[in-house]
């Protein structure tokens, strides 16, 4: 296994409240990323986290939000859900300076927004 | 912008018959292209990658991908397809401008099925 772990692996919420998505990594991977990925597409990269800051950000809008602990844990917060948030969310970690292809992939959180 | 498309949702393959994921890009300046495999409740796990050299890369489990610049294309192959390797498979390029990170743009996926 990776050693990455998501909670919830499941969540259901309704249009317009707030979710909160966890990831624990690696010990030591101080760098997350977190990707988006709705049914039959690929993954979509929403930002990245190094040592608790904000690296890098793909196309989502502020109500997209995230969090990065010295622990190695790290939380995806959405406000405001739409239906359309509804997808499989995932987490990678790494050290930060190792090439993209050592970090790892959680299971990810499978939200549904009705 | 930079972009990946696989042109196939699904391939099937029969058990023991070399397969091919077709997989084309687009980028600017020199592309860093990667291969992903998921398995139904499991991580992203990496296959093989190209940043420079041999045309022909190798990677994990008989996995190997063609680079072709004229044809702006990094097909993964595998000679003999095992059962095991039924899985939903991503082409990904690095996001120009992002260093050496874990920004990656994936294509929409193939669905591999081996048949026994």
């Amino acid at each position: 296994e990776t050693g990455v772990t998501q909670s919830p692996t499941h969540l259901i919420k309704t249009r317009g409240q707030q979710v909160t998505l966890r990831c624990s990594s690696q010990s030591g991977h101080n760098t997350v990323s977190w990707y988006q990925q709705a049914l039959g597409q690929g993954p979509q990269f929403i930002f990245q986290y190094y040592r608790e800051e904000e690296n890098g950000r793909g196309n989502f809008p502020p109500r997209f939000s995230g969090l990065q602990f010295p622990n190695y844990s790290s939380e995806l917060n959405v406000n405001a859900l739409e239906l359309d948030d509804s997808a499989l969310y995932l987490c990678a970690s790494s050290l930060e300076g190792q090439p993209v292809e050592t970090q790892y992939f959680g299971p990810g959180t499978r939200l549904l927004v009705l | 912008a930079q972009s990946v498309a696989q042109p196939e949702d699904q391939v099937k393959v029969a058990e023991g018959n070399p397969l091919t994921v077709k997989c084309t890009y687009s980028v600017s300046g020199n592309p860093y292209l990667f291969w992903y495999v998921q398995y139904p409740n499991r991580g992203l796990q990496f296959l093989l990658k190209y940043i420079t050299g041999d045309n022909l890369v190798k990677g994990s489990y008989g996995f190997e991908a063609e680079f072709n610049k004229s044809q702006t294309s990094f097909h993964l192959k595998k000679p003999s397809a095992l059962v095991s390797d039924s899985a939903l498979y991503f082409c990904a390029v690095r996001w120009a401008g992002s260093g050496n990170t874990g920004k990656l743009i994936f294509g929409q996926g193939t669905t591999l099925q081996v048949k026994p």
